[in-house]
C-alpha cells in the first residue's frame, strides 16, 4: 500500500515570497492533517480536513497560510508571504477515520526561509 | 497548562538499561492514546496505541493512569536502535474532530 506522498522534500525561499506544498494521502483515507514541526518541538496541527471539509483550523495563521482539499483527496498548503519563523518541517498525515485512530505521516517538506 | 506535556530529556542510558518516559494530559475526556517514534529528520511513526489500562509489545510497555491523567512508556533492555524521539499523542477528547495533540517529545540516546 502506498504511503502518504508529499512534495517537494526541501524548499528554500526568501522572506516575503510564496510557497506551496502538496500532499496525496493514503487511498481511501477521509481525514487529512497538516502539521508544522519546528526543530526541537512536537508537531503542531495547522488544519484538519474530513473529506473536503475543514473540521479544525484553529491554529492556522489565516493571514498568511491557506489550505485546500477540493476533491477530498490531495491537498495543498500555501504560505504567502513567508516569514523567517515559518522555517519548519511541514508534515501531512492521513487517517481512515476521524476519531481515536492513528495518523500515517508523509516524509514532510523541510522549509527554510532566509 | 499544556494539553500534552513531556519531559524533553535527553535521556542518556547504556545498552540493556530500562528507561521510562511519562506524559501528562489535561483533557480528561480523551479515550485513546498513542506513542509515536520519530527518528532524526524522519517522519513520526506509530509505536503503540493505548486504549485501556495498558499495552505491551515485546520490550515496550505503555500504561495509562486515567485518574492521574498520565501515560507512561517503558522500554526494557534498551538497544542502540531505540535512540529516537518518543512523542506522546492524545486525541482531543471533547471534540468530535479527532484532533491529535502531540507532546514535545522525549529524546532517548542509548549508548554502547
Amino acid at each position: 500500500e502506498a504511503g502518504v506522498a508529499q512534495s517537494p522534500r526541501y524548499k528554500i525561499i526568501e522572506k516575503r515570497q510564496s510557497v506551496a506544498f502538496w500532499c496525496n494521502p493514503i487511498s481511501g483515507h477521509a481525514t487529512l492533517y497538516w502539521y508544522q514541526q519546528i526543530l526541537g518541538q512536537g508537531p503542531k496541527l495547522l488544519i484538519q480536513f474530513q473529506n473536503n471539509g475543514v473540521v479544525d483550523d484553529s491554529q492556522l495563521p489565516k493571514d498568511r497560510f491557506s489550505a485546500e482539499r477540493l476533491k477530498g483527496v490531495d491537498s495543498t498548503l500555501k504560505i504567502q508571504p513567508a516569514k523567517l519563523e515559518d522555517s519548519a518541517v511541514y508534515l501531512c498525515a492521513s487517517s481512515p477515520y476521524y476519531k481515536n485512530t492513528e495518523a500515517f505521516f508523509g516524509q514532510g517538506t523541510r522549509l527554510t526561509v532566509v | 497548562r499544556k494539553e500534552v506535556e513531556q519531559d524533553p530529556g535527553p535521556f542518556n542510558v547504556p545498552e540493556g538499561a530500562t528507561v521510562a518516559f511519562n506524559c501528562t494530559y489535561s483533557n480528561s475526556a480523551s479515550q485513546s492514546f498513542f506513542w509515536y517514534r520519530q527518528d532524526c529528520r524522519k517522519e513520526p511513526k506509530l509505536l503503540m496505541s493505548v486504549y485501556s489500562s495498558g499495552n505491551e509489545d515485546g520490550r515496550f510497555t505503555a500504561q495509562l493512569n486515567r485518574a492521574s491523567q498520565y501515560i507512561s512508556l517503558l522500554i526494557r533492555d534498551s538497544k542502540l536502535s531505540d535512540s529516537a524521539t518518543y512523542l506522546c499523542v492524545v486525541p482531543h477528547g471533547s471534540s468530535n474532530t479527532g484532533k491529535l495533540i502531540f507532546g514535545q517529545g522525549t529524546t532517548l540516546q542509548v549508548k554502547p
